[in-house]
């Protein structure tokens, strides 16, 4: 079946301007996460979804960034006023439900470029 | 102290050895263990997961779990040149908390 999908692949933009970036998840799952990979930095945490809701927000590293889930399916995540420090690659992960026991699927994610 | 150690490597293993990565955690409270691979360029993929002290075998691949000592290993026998990858051990937390990665290179 399909997997994670992630809209953009690539997006290069220049500092001050906002991005959006999109999440499809695997049909029937109703977990989903939204990590960041950057040199030095590693895999970080940025934000869950279960369902529509978003308990876990921890991982945001600023206002700037905000995400939204409606219909229980697909997700996009926006950064504000863009800086060079969130050049990365941002990835999307659904798992069937949430909670420890459960396995993340990743999408293929999102190369950002911030000039 | 990070919250979950993975030595960086790069770990080098010719093609046919066993290749063993090991990963330690913080949290004594963690129940749930995952070792993902990702290959250059691309998003990590799950090898294993683990939730339960002893080894858990999948064909070439066993990962290895000790609570009491907070560690989590994988072994990759025979190795091949296509395992050349980032191995990422993760501990769950709902949220992925993940290490560094270690960089394995298996030379022909």
């Amino acid at each position: 079946g399909a997997g994670v999908s992630q809209s953009p692949s690539n997006k290069v933009t220049e500092k001050g301007k906002d991005v959006e970036l999109r999440c499809d998840p695997i049909s029937g799952h109703t977990a989903l996460y939204w990590y960041r990979q950057s040199l030095g930095q590693g895999l970080e945490f940025l934000i869950y979804f279960q369902g529509n809701s978003a308990p876990d927000k921890s991982g945001l590293p600023s206002d700037r960034f905000s995400a939204e889930r409606t219909g229980g399916s697909v997700s996009t995540l926006t950064i504000q006023r863009t800086q060079q420090e969130d050049s990365a690659v941002y990835l999307c992960a659904s798992s069937l439900n949430s909670g420890t026991l459960h396995t993340q699927y990743f999408g293929p994610g999102t190369r950002l470029t911030v000039l | 102290q990070k919250e979950v150690e993975q030595n960086s490597g790069p770990l080098s293993v010719p093609e046919g050895a066993i290749a063993s990565l090991n990963c330690t955690y913080s949290d004594r409270g963690s129940q749930s263990f995952f070792w993902y691979r990702q290959y250059s360029g691309k998003s990590p993929e799950l090898i294993m997961s683990i939730y339960s002290n002893g080894d858990k075998e999948d064909g070439r691949f066993t990962a290895q779990l000790n609570k009491a000592s907070q560690y989590v290993s994988l072994l990759i026998r025979d190795s091949q040149p296509s395992d050349s990858a980032t191995y990422l051990c993760a501990v769950s937390r709902g949220k992925l908390i993940f290490g560094q990665g270690t960089e394995l290179s298996v030379k022909p």
